[in-house]
């Protein structure tokens, strides 16, 4: 099994609904995280959880919402898609040594009609 | 503006040759610098992770080099393999606490028989 699973991998949706990616990790870190993935550009965080009871957001939290289910679920949420969310989302996990993500899941391409 | 640069945006190489890809950065104060590897449709995989008082760091063909006066990295990729075919982003760290990382927006290698 993968460390980090990420359900659906794809997945086509119109504009207005409500969406949630899933995130499982297997690894026993603490700490998890959602990135968004746009062509030409660098990773993006939207939100990381240090741990069940701490979520804080990242760069570019607008427009989503994030629940830590238990150490090894991290969900996101899109409340109100919209065509500007289309791009592929990676969960990633780390332990508490710090320091960048160390293992990622295969992400969810996500699209926006 | 982004705090992480890399180039070339995509290189083409025959297999077998030598390539070496630059990241310069901008970011401080500086915690640390990895790079990964990212396959068409997986997530991004760790090769190489350095401190700022490390000069230089090896996983098989890969060797990392960093200069953290110059805020420069390099990734070198040795005798190429088409399975070195990927994306290879560059991650700085500004701290290990707070989950925020600046990521490059990655070169795209692409080797040919």
């Amino acid at each position: 099994d993968a460390d980090v699973t990420q359900t659906p991998r794809n997945r086509i949706t119109k504009t207005g609904k409500r969406i949630m990616l899933e995130c499982s990790q297997t690894k026993g870190h603490d700490r998890m995280y959602w990135y968004r993935q746009d062509p030409g550009l660098g990773l993006r965080l939207i939100y990381y959880s240090f741990d069940v009871k701490d979520i804080n957001k990242g760069e570019i939290s607008d427009g989503y919402s994030v629940s830590r289910q238990a150490q090894a679920k991290f969900s996101l949420s899109l409340e109100s898609a919209i065509p500007n969310q289309t791009a592929l989302y990676f969960c990633a996990t780390s332990d508490n040594r710090g320091g960048q993500p160390q293992h990622f899941g295969d992400g969810t391409r996500l699209s926006i009609l | 503006k982004n705090q992480v640069e890399q180039s070339p945006q995509s290189l083409i190489i025959l297999e077998g040759k030598n390539c070496t890809l630059q990241c310069n950065y901008t970011v401080s104060p500086f915690s640390n610098l990895r790079w990964y590897k990212q396959d068409t449709g997986r997530g991004p995989v760790s090769l190489t992770i350095m401190t700022f008082s490390e000069n230089t760091k090896s996983n098989g063909r890969y060797t990392a080099t960093l200069d953290a006066d110059t805020k420069q990295s390099s990734l070198h990729i040795t005798a190429s393999q088409l399975s070195d075919s990927a994306s290879y982003i560059c991650v700085v760290s500004l701290t290990d606490s707070w989950g925020k990382f600046q990521f490059g927006a990655g070169t795209q290698v692409v080797v040919t028989p």
